[in-house]
C-alpha cells in the first residue's frame, strides 16, 4: 500500500546534541510537510516542501532544518534540541497544496524525548 | 482570522450515530472544510472534506450548513474504532495552510 513512513518511531537524545528524523513516501506527492504535535494540541505546522522549493513558517525556530534530497524523502534535523522541543514529530505529503481541495495523509509520527 | 471552533469532548454509544458540530464563522468563499481524526499514538488520519455541498463518503458524512459558518460531521453508526480526537479544519483556498480547531475527544461507550 502507498504510505509515508517515519523513522523511527521513538527517538530519545540529549539536550544540545543534533538529532534527525526521516520520512518516506511512496505516494508519488508534490508536497512534504513536518508538523509539531505537543500533548492535547493540535499539530503546528513547521515548514513543507512544494517540490524542491522550501517554504519555511514565520514562527518556526532557526533551530529546525529540513531537506529533500530527492520526491520520495524528506528530513527533519533539529539542531540543538531544548527541553520544550519533546514532542511528536508527524510528516505529511499531499498531491498538491493549492486552493485547499487537497487531503494530507499522515505518517505514524516520531516521538522526540529530550534528556 | 479564520478559525473553527469545537466542542472539548463527546460522548456516544456504540452503534448510534454520531453527530459531530463545527463552527467556523469566519469562512472564506474559497476555504474548504476538512475533517481528520486522531487515534491515540498515530497520525491524524483524513476522514473527509467538502467546500459547499453536503459530501458522503465510506466513512462518513458532511452536512454544510448554507451560510457556510458551520458544518457536522455524520458517523452513522459509531463503533469503538471509532473513538479518536476529530479535528475540524479550514483549508484555505488563497494558500497552502490548514487552520485547525482544538479537537473533540470523541468517548464510544459500549
Amino acid at each position: 500500500d502507498a504510505m509515508v513512513i517515519q523513522n523511527p518511531r521513538y527517538q530519545v537524545t540529549q539536550f544540545g546534541k543534533p538529532v534527525t528524523l526521516s520520512c518516506s513516501q511512496t505516494l508519488n506527492h508534490n508536497v512534504m510537510y513536518w508538523y509539531q504535535q505537543k500533548s492535547s494540541q493540535a499539530p503546528k505546522l513547521l515548514f513543507h516542501y512544494y517540490d524542491k522549493d522550501f517554504n519555511n513558517e514565520a514562527d518556526t525556530p532557526d533551530n529546525f532544518q529540513s531537506r529533500r534530497p530527492n520526491t520520495s524523502f524528506c528530513f527533519l534535523d533539529i539542531r540543538s534540541p531544548g527541553l520544550g522541543d519533546a514532542a511528536m514529530y508527524l510528516c505529511a505529503t499531499s498531491r498538491d497544496r493549492a486552493g485547499g481541495r487537497y487531503e494530507q495523509f499522515f505518517g505514524p509520527g516520531t516521538r522526540l524525548t529530550v534528556l | 482570522d479564520a478559525k473553527t471552533t469545537q466542542p472539548n469532548s463527546m460522548e456516544s454509544n456504540e452503534e448510534e450515530p454520531v453527530h459531530l458540530p463545527c463552527n467556523h464563522s469566519t469562512i472564506s468563499g474559497t476555504d474548504y472544510i476538512h475533517w481528520y481524526r486522531q487515534l491515540p499514538s498515530q497520525g491524524p488520519e483524513y476522514v473527509i472534506h467538502g467546500l459547499t455541498s453536503n459530501v458522503n463518503n465510506r466513512m462518513a458524512s458532511l452536512a454544510i450548513a448554507e451560510d457556510r459558518k458551520s458544518s457536522t460531521l455524520i458517523l452513522h453508526r459509531a463503533t469503538l474504532r471509532d473513538a479518536a480526537v476529530y479535528y475540524c479544519i479550514l483549508s484555505l483556498g488563497s494558500n497552502y495552510q490548514l487552520i485547525w480547531g482544538a479537537g473533540t475527544k470523541l468517548i464510544i461507550k459500549p
